[in-house]
């Protein structure tokens, strides 16, 4: 089956640090892959994906690479802040099968980062 | 409206009691799915439709839990006799269509507590 195995949490952070939040897969089929934020008191928002293997994911400053050797997609930010403490989750879908609709997702990272 | 939404955004059920909980998609959205967030988990599909039709109900937990979409918009999750066990935030998400490029939009959630 499916499944998704990211880093655990709490991660606290100083603002401009370095961010990592790694995330590991199991697949039957090929996945496409996605990292999801939600922020307090909203809904789960899409923040990355990448569909095929060495593809890079990015946006608002996180970048994500699809390494289909190491099946893996470690979530990055060169520098955090304040605004982008929120829950992080890894997410796979796989494209073969009856139901590539189905979204299979990590338990998720809570980030925070202090000013 | 601009996005998913659900209500109620929170409920309190007494073990034994019957919910429903509601779900407005994106007008115009074809695909509907729910997925069950437990404390501290990722969340979980449970089922999905495709206008009236409820294609997969496999993640339904026990035949406690129903789910309809009668007009191929709103859609109801009921969960009769709730047990404590059924304590989770409920996400509700839709898609345009049905495809591995087509992203899932998700509300905010209604927070089922059973006391």
């Amino acid at each position: 089956g499916n499944s998704v195995t990211q880093m655990e949490g709490p991660v606290t952070l100083s603002e401009e640090a370095f961010l990592t939040i790694n995330c590991t897969y199991t697949a039957t089929g090929y996945p496409s892959l996605f990292w999801y934020v939600q922020y307090p008191g909203e809904g789960l928002q899409l923040l990355l994906k990448a569909t095929k293997a060495d593809d890079k994911g990015s946006n608002k400053g996180f970048e994500a690479t699809y390494r289909k050797e190491t099946t893996s997609f470690h979530l990055e930010k060169g520098s955090v802040q304040v605004s982008d403490s929120a829950v992080y989750f890894c997410a796979l879908r796989t494209r073969s099968g009856g139901s590539n609709y189905k979204l299979t997702f990590g338990k998720g990272t809570l980030l925070t980062v202090n000013p | 409206g601009a996005g998913v939404s659900q209500s109620p955004r929170y409920k309190v059920a007494k073990r034994g009691q019957d919910v429903a909980l509601r779900c407005d998609p994106i007008s115009g959205h074809v695909s509907l799915f729910w997925y069950q967030q437990a404390l501290g988990q990722g969340p979980e599909f449970l089922t999905y439709f495709q206008n009236e039709a409820q294609l997969d109900k496999s993640g339904l937990p026990s035949d406690r839990f129903f789910a309809e979409r009668p007009e191929g918009s709103v859609s109801t999750l009921k969960i009769q006799r709730t047990q404590q066990e059924d304590s989770a935030v409920y996400l509700c998400a839709s898609s345009l269509v049905v495809g591995l490029a087509d992203e899932q939009f998700f509300g905010p959630g209604t927070r089922l507590t059973v006391l």
